[in-house]
């Protein structure tokens, strides 16, 4: 029971480029969500699903896109990196009600 | 879901216990309170939640007031591996789980 596995660790990128950041969970958990964290700040939301063919979107989404085909995964893709989106990228999953459980991050760079 | 107010920072010595507040005072009646904590960038873990009655488990307890308007996050025997990131939330237990807000929380220090 790996819980929430992210992939890959650290990203650099550079303005333009796209990329996929991975999120797997092996919980069974109906719930997913990417959230981001810039230096000093709490997480805030970019996008959620509440079970696989449904997403929709958080407090930060532009620039972003998911999708939910499989209740396990939920990929996290950047269409055309920007400097602003530098930071730091978590992935989470719960069941509908009770504690969400985390992945370890991304740490991403676009220069 | 309800703002919370948390002290930037808190210091605790190793041994001691670790009191760790937050104000929801606009809390609804369907709301609960979750702690979580983050330990060097890592990602968050979840420490304890309640709707009003206090909570303990293993890793604290959760006191919340009578009127639900503030809650106290307890760590009796804080150490070093405590120091940590504590983020308070407060949210509805179905449908808003894949949503949290989080605040900037406390950055409890705890020194030998």
């Amino acid at each position: 029971n790996a819980g929430v596995t992210q992939t890959p660790k650290f990203q650099v990128l550079k303005t333009g480029q796209s990329m996929t950041l991975q999120c797997a969970q092996d919980m069974n958990h109906e719930y997913m969500s990417w959230y981001r964290q810039d230096p000093g700040m709490g997480l805030r939301l970019i996008h959620y699903s509440v079970g696989a063919g449904i997403t929709d979107q958080g407090e930060v989404p532009n620039g972003y896109n998911v999708s939910r085909s499989t209740t396990e995964d939920f990929p996290l893709r950047l269409l055309s990196a920007a400097p602003s989106q530098t930071s730091v990228y978590f992935c989470a999953s719960s069941y509908v009600s009770g504690e969400a459980f985390f992945g370890q991050g991304t740490r991403l760079t676009v220069v | 879901d309800a703002k919370t107010t948390q002290p930037p920072s808190m210091d605790c010595a190793e041994g001691r216990a670790a009191n760790l507040p937050c104000n929801h005072s606009t809390i609804s009646g369907n709301e609960y309170v979750y702690w979580y904590r983050q330990i060097h960038s890592q990602g968050p873990q979840y420490i304890i939640h309640g709707l009003k009655n206090n909570e303990t488990n293993e890793m604290a307890s959760l006191i919340i007031t009578e009127d639900r308007k503030s809650s106290t996050l307890i760590l009796p025997h804080a150490t070093l591996r405590d120091t940590a990131v504590y983020y308070c939330i407060v949210r509805g237990n179905t449908g808003t789980a894949s949503k949290l807000t989080f605040g900037t929380g406390t950055r409890l220090q705890v020194t030998l």
